[in-house]
């Protein structure tokens, strides 16, 4: 079955050490996302792709990184200057840039001691 | 960064009850409106994807429709059950990316 796997689903990690979070999508998709949710908020862009090796930075990309090398693959590093890590990120895939209609992952939480 | 705006943020009813909220977004240069359902536990799951003004989609028991010009969508949920529990979300298209509300979310008691 297509689908976007995101790993892993719970991540601890000490304060000021990079870490790296995958996803990963069978389903054909040129475009992918990266959001971020804090407890009672919505999702908020991070990062998004809309073909391999091109990224776009979203409303929130300070501290973060990202890179498109394979279709399928779009991993997101939480680097040390980001200064409020801990939250919870979703990945998501669509078509093409302009089709919206995500399918989405069923997200890594982030803590971050 | 866009406005777009969701109310109320949770809501209660008993089965049986039918239901409704809003999402706003911004009037100008819209391309589409997308409605989610996020269940917990679960990854958010796509319900409608509305592109037209006066659009009005359908599935089951649940309906949306569409005012571009205004700059609002309504969600209805008719004959609400236990099972239509989650938090459902709009996002609206601009630019190729989505820009996503906080989301209401639905309890619904037996």
């Amino acid at each position: 079955d297509g689908g976007i796997t995101q790993s892993p689903k719970y991540l601890f990690r000490k304060e000021g050490q990079n870490v790296t979070l995958s996803c990963e999508q069978n389903l054909n998709h040129d475009a992918m996302y990266w959001y971020r949710q804090d407890p009672g908020q919505g999702l908020r862009l991070i990062y998004y792709s809309q073909i391999v090796n091109d990224f776009q930075k979203g409303d929130i990309a300070e501290g973060y990184s990202v890179s498109r090398e394979k279709k399928e693959s779009f991993p997101l590093t939480v680097t040390s200057a980001q200064k409020n890590p801990t939250a919870f990120y979703l990945c998501a895939s669509s078509i093409d840039i302009g089709s919206g209609g995500y399918t989405f992952g069923s997200g890594t939480r982030l803590t971050v001691v | 960064i866009l406005n777009v705006e969701q109310s109320p943020q949770s809501l209660h009813v008993q089965e049986g009850d039918s239901t409704n909220f809003t999402c706003s977004f911004p009037s100008s240069n819209f391309y589409a409106l997308h409605w989610y359902r996020w269940e917990t536990a679960k990854s958010p799951e796509a319900l409608f994807v509305m592109t037209l003004n006066g659009d009005e989609k359908k599935k089951g028991r649940i309906s949306a429709t569409l005012n571009t010009k205004e700059g609002y969508s309504y969600l209805y949920i008719k004959g609400s059950q236990p099972e239509d529990s989650a938090t459902y979300l709009c996002a609206y298209n601009n630019a190729g990316k989505s820009t996503f509300g906080d989301g209401t979310t639905l309890t619904v008691k037996p």
